[in-house]
């Protein structure tokens, strides 16, 4: 089946833009990550959304940074006034719904190259 | 919060030969431990995961072993060959939530 799908694959843009990234989950899995890894790095916790509760949004760096989840399927993830450090490539996982014992693996997308010049 | 150390950062193996990967997590209540492989330029893909009511975990020439008492848990590639090169991140799922910790990552390289 569609894995999760993530647009545009490469993003070239000036210092200063906002840019959009967007993720589109693997159908009936209720939860949504967005995490950044820079180059040879690991994965950076930014933004999290199960279900219809309020996301997790304990990572995001700065107030630059905001998610989107509409209708519990599509995230969009906007960077407002880019950075040449928020130059990375961000990651989106999908998950069905899990806890307690229950736990359930995340499924990655092959993520956004972003480059901020 | 959740803390996972991830040994080694690097790791080159002959083909042929085993790569063994610890990584070690400090929150007693976590209780779901996957392993994922990415490739250049791919995101991470799940190659194998544990529960903690689980001591060890086979999947052909992958396995992952766990010991909750030392909070530490293994990844282990028999039979490596090229094509496992690759980043490999653990990970730690704490119990009630799905806020996943992963580990540094380790570049595994199989020299031919």
């Amino acid at each position: 089946g569609a894995g999760v799908s993530q647009s545009p694959s490469n993003k070239v843009t000036e210092k200063g833009k906002d840019v959009e990234l967007r993720c589109d989950p693997i159908s009936g899995h209720t939860a949504l990550y967005w995490y950044r890894q820079s180059l040879g790095q690991g994965l950076e916790f930014l933004i999290y959304f199960q279900g219809n509760s309020a996301p997790d949004k304990s990572g995001l760096p700065s107030d630059r940074f905001s998610a989107e989840r509409t209708g519990g399927s599509v995230s969009t993830l906007t960077i407002q006034r880019t950075q040449q450090e928020d130059s990375a490539v961000y990651l989106c996982a999908s998950s069905l719904a899990g806890g307690g014992s229950h736990n359930q693996p995340q499924h990655f997308g092959d993520g956004t190259r972003l480059s901020i010049l | 919060g959740e803390n996972v150390e991830q040994h080694p950062s690097t790791l080159s193996v002959q083909e042929g030969d085993s790569a063994v990967i610890k990584c070690t997590y400090s929150d007693s209540a976590s209780n779901y431990f996957p392993w994922y492989k990415q490739e250049l330029g791919k995101g991470p893909q799940l190659i194998i995961d544990i529960r903690s009511n689980v001591g060890e975990k086979k999947d052909q020439r992958i396995a992952v072993t766990l010991n909750k008492t030392a909070k530490h848990f293994s990844l282990h590639i028999t039979e490596t060959q090229p094509e496992d090169s690759a980043v490999y991140f653990c990970a730690a799922y704490p119990g009630g939530y799905q806020k996943v910790t992963f580990g540094t990552g380790t570049k595994l390289q199989v020299i031919p």
